[in-house]
């Protein structure tokens, strides 16, 4: 069954504007970790958050996880067509290390 | 080496067949990870090895499904009589430790097509 929800299923940018993604979950979290996929490319660790309310910043990349550890967000201010690719959260739940990944989101940005 | 190897990159076969497909992780990663994604999916969990040990293979989808790691270090995923929704890429991670906090790297895939 689907664990963590991940949306929007598709975003379509013009280059310069925002973007976000959302992951959601019916349960707490012990932390959740988010990747990005290029065309044809393995998924790539972006970065991992822990602590509730915890916000990370990686240049044009803001990640949060929220109060209540069930859901995170991932914003890219001023898209980049480097930034095309399609976005995924991991999320784990207790201290096991079985990974629920999103569905995905796959992001488009026009120049 | 530098990064996670798998091979085959591409396996074609035929419905009732067995497979095995193989995952070399990075050497000094305790954790491989192995999941199944299919198109336009996230990966899907399988099963995780702790070195040689194999604590959770829940995710394995039936008993046609194995996966082994005898020494610790490559591993190697073989599912027994094929069906054609065994058609997927299966991916391999590792990461340095069993500890939850550690991010996985990814291999580049074995792409299974099963006629």
């Amino acid at each position: 069954g689907q664990q963590v929800m991940q949306i929007p299923q598709y975003q379509h940018v013009q280059e310069g504007e925002d973007f976000t993604t959302y992951c959601n979950s019916s349960t707490t979290l012990s932390n959740i970790q988010w990747y990005k996929q290029r065309p044809g490319g393995h998924p790539v660790f972006l970065i991992q958050l822990v602590k509730s309310g915890e916000v990370k910043k990686q240049k044009r990349l803001t990640f949060q996880f929220g109060e209540a550890k069930k859901n995170s967000s991932l914003h890219i201010t001023a898209t980049q067509t480097t930034d095309v690719g399609t976005y995924f959260c991991a999320a784990l739940r207790g201290n096991f290390n079985k990974f629920y990944f999103g569905s995905g989101t796959k992001l488009n940005v026009k120049p | 080496g530098a990064g996670v190897s798998q091979s085959p990159r591409y396996k074609v076969t035929k419905r009732g067949q067995d497979v095995t497909l193989r995952c070399d992780p990075i050497s000094s990663h305790a954790t491989l990870y192995w999941y199944q994604q299919a198109l336009g999916q996230g990966p899907e969990f399988l099963t995780y090895f702790n070195y040689e040990a194999q604590p959770d293979k829940s995710g394995l989808p039936s008993d046609r499904f194995s996966a082994e790691r005898p020494e610790g270090s490559i591993s190697t995923l073989t599912i027994q009589r094929t069906e054609q929704r065994d058609s997927a890429m299966y991916r391999c991670a590792s990461s340095l430790e069993q500890a939850s906090y550690n991010e996985q790297f990814f291999g580049p895939g074995t792409r299974l097509t099963v006629l």
